[in-house]
């Protein structure tokens, strides 16, 4: 089945400690993103790639790091800088401009 | 100014009701427009998509796109409770700095009670 995955789907970090969240699509799909959904907040843009090897800040990138070294994957990294990682982390992926996005299943990323 | 507008709701309707739910948006370049459906503490998912003016209907689901109003719509005819759940519009424009960017509603909460 072609699809996004993303893992875990659950996940605990403590202070301090640097996460690492997996998104890995078999779409074919050149264009990646990553989202972050608070409660009533809606959807908020980290990071996007168009492409491999290349990557673009969005809205709340500070405190999140990402690399795209292969056209399926596009992790995330929560680092001990973002003060609030608390949150349901979304990827998403797409064929190219003007084309729909599919998303993942999500992480749910909780602080303890 | 946002560039997505959209009512969060929560909106809440019988069983049966036509729904109507909807998004402004101030960027003109924007061409592609995108409905998805998201279950609490899942994935959103694809319901429509529309690249433009005018109606798309699939089943009990109409979208409808005003370029002229930067007004777009989604209908659900015979609403029913597995319909309970968040819609998100979602939007890209065709060209310039941003391409490849999506940008997304708030949500709207729909309930749809037997």
């Amino acid at each position: 089945d072609g699809g996004i995955t993303q893992s875990p789907k659950y996940l605990f970090r403590k202070e301090g400690q640097n996460v690492t969240l997996s998104c890995e699509q078999n779409l074919n799909h050149d264009a990646m993103y990553w989202y972050r959904q608070d409660p009533g907040q809606g959807l908020r843009l980290i990071y996007y790639s168009q492409i491999v090897n290349d990557f673009q800040k969005g809205d709340i990138a500070e405190g999140y790091s990402v690399s795209r070294e292969k056209k399926e994957s596009f992790p995330l990294t929560v680092t001990s800088a973002q003060k609030n990682p608390t949150a349901f982390y979304l990827c998403a992926s797409r064929a190219g401009r003007n084309t729909e996005a599919f998303f993942g299943q999500g992480t749910r990323l909780t602080v303890v | 100014q946002k560039e997505v507008e959209q009512d969060p709701g929560p909106l809440s309707v019988p069983e049966g009701a036509i729904v109507s739910l909807n998004c402004t948006y101030s960027n003109s370049a924007f061409q592609y427009f995108m409905w998805y459906r998201q279950y609490s503490r899942k994935g959103p998912e694809l319901l429509m998509y529309t690249y433009s003016s005018g109606n798309k209907e699939d089943g009990r689901f109409t979208a409808q796109v005003d370029k002229s109003s930067k007004y777009i719509s989604l209908f659900i005819r015979d609403s029913q409770p597995s319909d309970s759940a968040t819609y998100l519009c979602a939007m890209s424009p065709d060209r310039g700095s941003t391409l490849g960017r999506l940008y997304f509603g708030r949500g709207t909460q729909l309930t749809v009670w037997p």
